[in-house]
């Protein structure tokens, strides 16, 4: 009974160079959610996804960043010309339709030097 | 926005010492969860308890909605209990665009042998 799954679990990018974070929701969860953990803080939400579509993309920055939840396949997190502060650990969860409980992946630890 | 504020920041602990951590949140919510981020910076489900009162083996909880607050209590902790807990809501007024968290700033429990 897999979990989420996030991979790379650890991703080093240089500045200017595009960063593609990938998230498995648990088997049979339509519902993705990204979160962002800058060092030493709590996470902030990034997107809500369902299949093929974006519901809620209110706390990704405005430029560089995209979403998607294709049909099949995983669900990807675009980052593009990252800079240093894009330095963070990235966490995705999953649920089912018309349930509240979410369940989250080990994360994505992303350092651009 | 909703205000989600824990207490105390930090915490140092004696094994085998009881200790109760708190979580107030600024407005009504419909889903609140508690999860323990570990020192590898793993985030683990605790507990969902949006009002009343759950236990699982030496770690309980109790929200309290009409007075805005929830309590998670550690009992007779133990060295693996280390880490960062985060207390997380969905605001009532907002449930209907999703099931967005927004985070406390976490209570980061030392727990020494």
């Amino acid at each position: 009974n897999a979990g989420v799954m996030q991979n790379p679990r650890h991703l080093v990018r240089r500045r200017g160079q595009e960063a593609r974070l990938r998230c498995s929701p648990v088997k049979g969860h339509s519902h993705v959610y990204w979160y962002r953990q800058l060092p030493e803080e709590g996470l902030k939400f990034m997107v809500y996804l369902q299949k093929e579509n974006i519901i809620d993309e209110s706390g990704m920055p405005k430029e560089r960043f995209s979403a998607e939840f294709p049909k099949e396949g995983p669900s990807i997190l675009r980052i593009q010309q990252v800079v240093r502060g894009d330095s963070a650990a990235y966490f995705c969860a999953s649920s089912l339709p018309n349930t509240d409980t979410q369940y989250f992946g080990p994360g994505t630890r992303l350092t651009v030097l | 926005g909703i205000q989600v504020e824990q207490s105390p920041p930090d915490l140092i602990l004696q094994e085998g010492a009881n200790s109760t951590l708190r979580c107030n949140f600024s407005d009504s919510v419909n889903n609140l969860q508690w999860f323990h981020q570990n020192p590898w910076g793993q985030l683990i489900n605790l507990f969902y308890i949006p009002s009343g009162t759950k236990q699982n083996g030496r770690l309980s909880a109790t929200t309290v909605a009409t007075e805005r607050y929830s309590l998670l209590y550690i009992s007779s902790s133990q060295t693996t209990d280390s880490g960062v807990y985060f207390c997380a809501v969905v605001p009532t007024l907002i449930k209907a665009a999703g099931n967005k968290l927004t985070f406390g700033g976490g209570t980061r429990v030392l727990v020494k042998p």
